[in-house]
């Protein structure tokens, strides 16, 4: 069984601070792994995708990638109001996608 | 270039009645996904269509299929709908030039009533 496993949340985080959102995968062959972002009531969002092992940075996210721990997550920056959604990571399996269930984060003004 | 489009938006059924949902992928994207999206179950991946052809598929009961067109677009059908098949349904178009990057529609919302 394929699974992608995501602590559900909710994280709080105060505005300005550094949220940091954690995904693991069971399976070793994943090559790619992305990041979605949905807001209440629509679609989610590529916001993030990373192919090797390392840092990718993208303005105020930067996505972090662990190949030998299976690990990846997502680190946003200072923080916004704007930013409170569900973060969905997310990693093909052959021809399949497998999302994971999602964290909700809050970002408190 | 526009997006994922898909229609409806708002479906109300009720039991017993069978449905259609349509997508539109990004001009040029033959890769066309379907999800569906429960609070309890989360995203969880239906079927894909690429070329015309069902590439692979989920662990779905068969009164969910689907096919498409070779305009890329492609229908899911339900039959016989059930009270626990009210969800998000959401369509996802992939270019294989994209690195298996999807890009989602806005989703059909389905009640069952």
């Amino acid at each position: 069984q394929k699974e992608v496993e995501q602590n559900s949340g909710p994280l709080s985080v105060p505005e300005g601070a550094i949220a940091s959102l954690n995904c693991t995968y069971s399976d070793r062959v994943s090559q790619s792994f992305f990041w979605y972002r949905q807001y209440s009531g629509k679609s989610p969002e590529l916001i993030m995708s990373i192919y090797s092992n390392g840092d990718k940075e993208d303005g105020r996210f930067t996505a972090q990638l662990n190949k030998a721990s299976q690990y990846v997550s997502l680190l946003i920056r200072d923080s916004q109001p704007s930013d409170s959604a569900t973060y969905l990571c997310a990693a093909p399996y052959g021809q399949n996608f497998v999302f994971g269930p999602g964290t909700r984060l809050s970002v408190l003004p | 270039k526009a997006g994922v489009t898909q229609t409806p938006r708002y479906l109300i059924k009720t039991r017993g009645q069978q449905v259609t949902l349509s997508c539109s992928p990004i001009s040029g994207h033959r890769s066309v996904s379907w999800y569906q999206q429960t609070p309890g179950q989360g995203l969880q991946f239906l079927f894909e269509y690429f070329s015309e052809t069902q590439r692979n598929k989920g662990n779905f009961p068969g009164r969910f299929s689907g096919r498409q067109f070779s305009n890329s677009r492609s229908e899911m059908n339900v039959s016989t709908l059930e009270l626990g098949d009210s969800a998000l349904y959401l369509c996802a178009s992939m270019s294989r030039d994209s690195n298996n990057e999807q890009f989602f529609g806005p989703g059909t919302r389905l009640t069952v009533l």
